[in-house]
């Protein structure tokens, strides 16, 4: 596609019941990012994948949250049992290959918002 | 750890002033620093990017300084526009991640009244 898609564009749910976000990357890109913005702060880094190697899940706020890709294509980020602290905007990101210290522009979709009643 | 200061308090400037959004940065020296835009509803998107070798970079109407010393970035754009109104993000690499990951400063919002 022209750019990175997210769906759905807003989700809402009860707390306690977990819930699926999709991003769809720019095709060719290899690395694929996921944030969280909650209303008025800045956005938080959640997780990276790039190509085939193992995720940086170092910014994933707890276990409650997971991410998948497959290959370099379709990623899914998983929050479980969600919280009304869960309650943002889930941004997703692309960009080319990012590994090796170089410097490329992310590309970011329009977002999910997520709120948990 | 690494932090990013931007101003939180809008900027409100007239049509055809030129705007100056600040971001600090402490504990850390990064190669390089991007700037992004955000509108409401909407995804951040890349604007410029400035390596610590260089003290300035400019676009069109925008321009972007870097001082390693002061650890600080100046985002400037000139005859400003209704239409630049938004949220003005810094990015920093995010501290040991190779380069690999961005940190964001919360932002400032800009207001260009007519």
């Amino acid at each position: 596609g022209a750019g990175v898609s997210q769906s759905p564009s807003n989700k809402v749910t009860e707390k306690g019941k977990d819930v699926e976000l999709r991003c769809d990357p720019i095709s060719g890109h290899t690395a694929l990012y996921w944030y969280r913005q909650r209303l008025g702060q800045g956005l938080e880094f959640l997780i990276y994948f790039q190509g085939n190697s193992a995720p940086d899940k170092s910014g994933l706020p707890s276990d409650r949250f997971s991410a998948e890709r497959t290959g370099e294509s379709v990623s899914t980020l998983t929050i479980q049992r969600t919280q009304q602290e869960d309650s943002a905007v889930y941004l997703c990101a692309s960009s080319l290959d990012s590994s090796g210290g170089l410097t490329h522009t992310q590309y970011f979709g329009p977002g999910t918002r997520l709120t948990v009643l | 750890s690494q932090k990013i200061e931007q101003n939180s308090e809008a900027l409100n400037i007239q049509e055809g002033k030129t705007a100056t959004l600040t971001c600090n940065y402490t504990n850390y020296s990064p190669a390089y620093l991007q700037w992004y835009r955000q509108d409401p509803g909407r995804g951040p998107v890349f604007l410029l990017l400035i390596r610590e070798n260089e003290k300035e970079k400019r676009k069109e109407r925008l321009k972007v300084t870097f001082d390693t010393t002061l650890k600080q970035s100046l985002f400037h754009i000139t005859a400003s526009q209704p239409a630049d109104s938004a949220t003005y993000l810094c990015a920093l690499p995010r501290l040991n991640s190779g380069y690999s990951t961005l940190t964001f400063g919360k932002g400032t919002m800009l207001l260009v009244s007519p």
